[in-house]
């Protein structure tokens, strides 16, 4: 039973440039989220996704979207990437209404 | 807004000692509270679930507890072994996303 997986594992864009990010939920999990982890810092919610639709939001720019497709899988797009976007973006899936979020191993993006 | 503080940021031990990682969050109104463990450019390994309504939860060599009224929870790792060396994070949940520490950097010593 695969667990969540992300790709790609590393990025590196420049600034002004789109991104996007992808994530596969493990197999029965019907929701998935997004965090931003910066270098020496603790994982900051971004979005979650359930039945395809943005369910709760943190406080990230409107330049941060994202998208959950039929088969659970969702995808994280940043437009206009800054410096500051430079992290490690962790997604991670649970089925809605339990408790324990299983996390990706994440994809490491750098902006220069 | 839920601030969650874990101390120490780093700790040093040598191999075979007992420690307590510390974690303290500012809103007790929380749905669960879990243990993370992190190596260096990975994901996050739960290690730890507690629900509001527990004290603690056990895993091995690993104990956590929770005092939600009084904001705070410890990580207990009884005989530290190297392969424990890692960062550890807490985080709290009102229900439908996580809010994590900084987390402490454990380093065990042979």
């Amino acid at each position: 039973d695969a667990g969540v997986t992300q790709s790609p594992t590393h990025l590196i864009k420049t600034r002004g440039q789109q991104v996007t990010l992808r994530c596969s939920p493990k197999s029965g999990h019907d929701t998935v989220s997004w965090y931003q982890q910066a270098l020496g810092q603790g994982p900051q919610f971004i979005f979650q996704y359930y039945e395809e639709e943005e369910r709760q939001r943190g406080n990230f720019p409107d330049r941060f979207s994202g998208h959950q497709f039929p088969n659970y899988s969702s995808e994280l797009n940043v437009n206009a990437l800054l410096l500051g976007d430079s992290a490690l973006y962790l997604c991670a899936s649970n089925t809605l209404g339990t408790d324990t979020q299983y996390f990706g191993p994440g994809t490491r993006l750098t902006v220069l | 807004k839920q601030e969650v503080t874990q101390i120490p940021a780093a700790l040093s031990v040598p191999e075979g000692e007992n420690l307590v990682l510390n974690c303290s969050f500012t809103d007790s109104a929380i749905y669960n509270l879990q243990w993370f463990r992190q190596d260096p450019g990975k994901g996050l390994t739960s290690l730890l679930l507690i629900q509001s309504s527990q004290r603690e939860q056990t895993s091995g060599r690993l104990n956590a507890s929770l005092d939600k009224s009084s904001g705070r929870s410890t990580l207990y790792i009884a005989a530290s072994q190297p392969g424990d060396s890692a960062t550890y994070l807490c985080a709290v949940s009102p229900g439908n996303q996580f809010y994590f520490g900084t987390g402490t950097s454990l380093t065990v010593i042979p």
